[in-house]
């Protein structure tokens, strides 16, 4: 079982919905990451969060740590949000060079 | 302001022949990484290093070396490439290793034939 679970694997949705992107994990953590790879390949950091919740433009990340779980949440969907969006969490004392990732979630917004 | 710099974008390499991976970052970032990228899997991190001068193995070292050049360069040696190595590699930095963003390079495709 992968230390860190995402889900849906795909998703696809039209224009102007509210998405929801799901990260599970099994271990204790400090930081949960969430990234976005652009359909080019580069990647993004978005969020990094260990407690609560951030907010960035349409984009909103919460983290519950006692349910080992974090949602990315994405308002009035774009064409442009179309990435694969990544988890990844460092355990408790440890450094960034421990990161865990997710194998990602790819999400398709149509116009 | 560049951010990480990796080079090549793409490169196709037969079995047995060698090639170094540059990456340079210009953010004064302490920490530097490999990572590769498969299908079907998450990112993979080959080598790191904390700091300049120290380099350390991450989870999948075998059939790479690094050298970490000065505090902006690090570089990725593939010695004698093999077919299990074609993958997208990218390099990424940090401030520090405990709690700080990582920023990656735009990847390199490589096809080992």
């Amino acid at each position: 079982k992968n230390e860190v679970e995402q889900s849906p694997q795909n998703l696809t949705a039209q224009e102007g919905e509210f998405i929801t992107i799901n990260c599970s994990y099994s271990v204790g953590i400090s930081a949960l990451h969430w990234l976005q790879q652009h359909p080019g390949g580069g990647i993004v950091s978005l969020f990094m969060l260990s407690s609560g919740k951030k907010k960035h433009g349409r984009l909103i990340a919460t983290i519950n740590i006692q349910e080992k779980h974090s949602s990315l949440h994405i308002t009035a969907s774009h064409p442009r949000d179309s990435a694969v969006y990544i988890c990844a969490v460092i355990g408790v004392d440890q450094g960034a060079q421990k990161l865990v990732f997710g194998q990602g979630t790819r999400l398709t917004i149509n116009p | 302001n560049a951010g990480v710099t990796q080079t090549p974008k793409f490169q196709v390499l037969k079995t047995g022949q060698s090639m170094t991976l540059q990456c340079a970052q210009d953010m004064n970032h302490n920490s530097m990484y490999w990572y590769r990228q498969d299908p079907g899997m998450g990112l993979r991190l080959i080598y790191y290093s904390a700091s300049e001068g120290t380099t350390d193995k991450g989870e999948v070292p075998n059939g790479y070396n690094v050298s970490r050049l000065n505090k902006r360069e690090f570089s990725l040696r593939l010695e004698s490439a093999a077919p299990s190595q074609t993958s997208v590699y990218f390099c990424a930095s940090s401030s520090g290793p405990y709690f700080s963003p990582l920023h990656f390079g735009n990847g390199t495709r490589l096809t080992v034939t």
